[in-house]
């Protein structure tokens, strides 16, 4: 089956740096990756996603890129404030079977330092 | 609020027990996902139910079940429940209807198994 592995664990970065995290994926067959927010207490909520015909896609302060090829996609985030703070899931989507598979990374917990 | 509602919100227990944690998707959504996110832990799927039917099923144990119901409502049961069985349970819906989208979650019910 598919696997997303997701680095790093962990990030800390200034106010108004920039970060970013990173996923690779297994399964070349997967064609959506959509990138998730989790705040503390919360469920996680979708913040940017993108479709394997794309190779990039921005959204104000975050942008996704995506290498098939390579297989690996990146979250990155401009211009970090601090309630960016939180965990972000990267996941690797295909429609199979009549049901869409869904398979998340282990999560990066994002502090934006003051 | 991403539409899907989740009870009970926090559910406290003794081991040996059985719970049945409820969830409510987005008006419209026919799938319902199932995960479980135990502590720094990313999101382990479990189940998946598309309007009513069981899907796709991920690492469910054999003493935990689910069900949608025909007014499309979906309920997890743990039984039998362990130390280890403490986590964030959450359910996600989805359209179900296009073959890759995203998918929205709930806030989550606190599982606690003293």
């Amino acid at each position: 089956g598919e696997n997303v592995e997701q680095h790093p664990s962990t990030l800390s970065v200034q106010e108004g740096d920039s970060a970013v995290i990173k996923c690779t994926y297994s399964d070349s067959a997967s064609n959506y990756f959509p990138w998730y927010k989790q705040e503390l207490g919360k469920g996680p909520q979708l913040i940017i996603d993108i479709r394997s015909n794309v190779g990039e896609k921005k959204d104000q302060r975050i942008a996704v890129t995506l290498n098939k090829t390579a297989k690996h996609f990146s979250l990155h985030i401009t211009e970090t404030q601090p309630e960016d703070s939180a965990v972000y899931f990267c996941a690797a989507s295909l429609y199979s079977g009549g049901y869409q598979k869904v398979t998340f990374g282990t999560g990066t917990k994002l502090q934006v330092i003051p | 609020d991403s539409g899907v509602t989740q009870t009970p919100k926090h559910l406290i227990t003794a081991t040996g027990q059985r719970v049945t944690l409820r969830c409510s998707p987005r008006s419209g959504d026919l799938s319902v996902y199932w995960y479980q996110q135990s502590l720094d832990q990313g999101l382990q799927f479990l189940i998946q139910y598309y309007n009513g039917e069981e899907r796709a099923k991920g690492n469910i144990l054999e003493r935990f079940s689910a069900q949608q119901f025909p007014d499309l409502h979906s309920e997890l049961n743990l039984s039998s429940l362990e130390l280890g069985d403490s986590a964030l349970y959450f359910c996600a819906s989805s359209s179900g209807t296009v073959a890759i989208g995203e998918q929205f979650f709930g806030p989550g019910t606190r599982l606690t198994v003293l």
